[in-house]
C-alpha cells in the first residue's frame, strides 16, 4: 500500500500524559500537513511541512504542541499535558509541491480521560 | 481569512435518483482551487473532485460534477445515479494557490442514499 499511514490509529491516554503520533506520506510527496477533527465538524488545519521546514503553524497549534519532520520523510505530532480538548481525530495529508492535491491518511483517534 | 459554509447537515437521496449538495465560500482572493472530499463511515477522506477559479468550466468527474458560479462564490456537487457506496460525510474545501496550500474545510454534510 503506497497511501498516507499513521500509526496508531486509536490512542487513549489519561489528561495530563504525553502523546505522539506518527505519520509516513506518500514516498515522493515533499509537503506533509497535520489537521483537527472534533465530531461534526470539518477538518482544521494545524500545521504543515515542505521537506523538513515547517513553513506554517495555525494558531490552533498551543505551545503543548510540536510537530516535526527531521528528515523530510515521516513527520511526528507530540501533543504534551493533553487536555479532554484535545480529544479529536488527528489527519495527516501529503502533496507533491507541484500538484494541489492532497490525500489523506486514516487519521489518530485521540481520547482524552 | 476565507470561510467555507455547508448549509445541508444531512441530505437523504433514493438510490439511482440524483442530489445536489451546497457549498458557498468568501475570499477576497481571485486565484485559488476549490474542492470536494468524501470521507464514509470509519474510512479515510478521498478527493472527489476539484476545480481551478480560473477556469469558466465546470469540472465533471463520471457521475459527480460541480457547479462553480465564481461571482457568487458558490460551489455545488451533483451526484447522479446515486449509489449505496455514495454514503459518506461531503466535506467543500478551500485552497488558495501558491505557497499557502493549506485546506479550510466547510462543517460537511452527511449523505445517506437509500434503498
Amino acid at each position: 500500500d503506497t497511501g498516507v499511514s499513521q500509526d496508531p490509529r486509536h490512542k487513549i491516554t489519561k489528561r495530563g500524559q504525553n502523546v505522539t503520533f506518527r505519520c509516513d506520506p506518500i514516498s515522493e510527496h515533499n509537503r506533509l500537513y497535520w489537521y483537527r477533527q472534533t465530531l461534526g465538524q470539518g477538518p482544521e488545519f494545524l500545521t504543515y511541512f515542505q521537506n523538513e521546514a515547517q513553513l506554517e503553524k495555525s494558531r490552533l497549534l498551543s505551545d503543548r504542541f510540536s510537530a516535526e519532520r527531521p528528515k523530510g520523510s515521516f513527520s511526528t505530532l507530540e501533543i504534551q499535558r493533553t487536555e479532554q480538548g484535545d480529544s479529536a481525530m488527528y489527519l495527516c495529508a501529503s502533496s507533491l509541491v507541484t500538484v494541489e492535491e492532497q490525500y489523506f491518511g486514516p487519521g489518530t483517534r485521540l481520547t482524552v480521560t | 481569512a476565507q470561510t467555507v459554509t455547508q448549509s445541508q447537515p444531512e441530505m437523504s437521496v433514493q438510490e439511482a435518483e440524483t442530489v445536489t449538495l451546497s457549498c458557498t465560500y468568501d475570499t477576497s482572493e481571485s486565484n485559488y482551487y476549490l474542492f470536494w472530499y468524501k470521507q464514509p463511515p470509519s474510512r479515510q477522506m478521498i478527493l472527489v473532485i476539484r476545480q481551478e477559479a480560473y477556469k469558466q468550466q465546470n469540472a465533471t468527474e463520471n457521475r459527480f460534477s460541480v457547479n462553480f458560479q465564481k461571482a457568487a462564490k458558490s460551489f455545488s456537487l451533483k451526484i447522479s445515479d446515486s449509489q449505496l457506496g455514495d454514503t459518506a460525510m461531503y466535506f467543500c474545501a478551500f485552497q488558495y494557490t501558491g505557497t499557502a496550500s493549506k485546506l479550510t474545510f466547510g462543517t460537511g454534510t452527511r449523505l445517506q442514499v437509500t434503498l
